[in-house]
């Protein structure tokens, strides 16, 4: 499996401030993604990270909201832009630890969120 | 599209007791593959077990097994003489294969609580 990491673990924020969250992975791996998960609810996919590409955004997520960034094949960012309360969750990254050849889905510990 | 239902949201057992987890699944796909996650008070996310759509013979962990059933599109988890260190919410999450598409769908989840 990979090692993911992820900063910060958590923080509080005001409204109407961005945050950007980094995930780091200890080996290349080709697919990063980005999950929110709401107090008290399940994981719902952001958006596909996509090294040298735009990022692909599910419904109900957009990219001025939800900016990502994925220089390379170890390292991604997600920015939560004018925070709202409704902000508040934790989010996860996620890795496919094999290039291509593999369903398998890691977790980063998660960054929790709170928007004041 | 595709769907997972964990249709029991809390369960609560006493310690050495088994538990069955239900997952159903929804999808289009002859390929696809399903996951099961478990997410301690923590927060973080961790792997289970993975199985694809063709492998339909069950699989035993240790104390962990699940039953595949393609006829009911069923993946279901039990846990046998539970402990109090089961006790997290576990999550089912379904992957469609096609191109490079590895994005999961979850579940709720299912709240266990094992009492000592």
């Amino acid at each position: 499996s990979a090692v993911i990491s992820q900063k910060p673990s958590r923080d509080i924020c005001q409204r109407g401030t961005s945050l950007t969250i980094q995930c780091q992975v200890d080996s290349q791996v080709t697919m990063m993604f980005w999950y929110r998960q709401q107090p008290g609810q399940s994981l719902t996919l952001i958006a596909t990270a996509n090294q040298g590409s735009e990022a692909t955004y599910e419904s109900g997520f957009v990219i001025d909201k939800f900016p990502i960034s994925r220089p390379n094949l170890t390292f991604s960012t997600l920015t939560v832009s004018n925070m709202s309360p409704e902000d508040s969750s934790i989010y996860l990254c996620s890795v496919s630890p094999k290039l291509g050849s593999s369903y398998e889905q890691y977790f980063g510990p998660g960054t929790r969120l709170t928007v004041t | 599209a595709q769907k997972v239902t964990q249709a029991q949201t809390e369960i609560s057992v006493v310690e050495k007791e088994d538990v069955t987890l239900d997952c159903v699944y929804e999808t289009r796909d002859t390929t696809y593959y399903l996951f099961w996650y478990k997410q301690p008070p923590s927060g973080e996310l961790v792997f289970l077990i993975r199985r694809n759509s063709f492998d339909e013979q069950n699989e035993i962990s240790g104390r962990y097994s699940w039953n595949f059933q393609k006829s009911t599109s069923s993946f279901n988890f039990t846990i046998t003489a539970s402990q109090v260190v089961d006790s997290a919410v576990y999550f089912c999450a379904l992957s469609e294969s096609g191109g490079s598409n590895y994005k999961l769908t979850f579940g709720k989840g299912t709240l266990l609580t094992v009492n000592p």
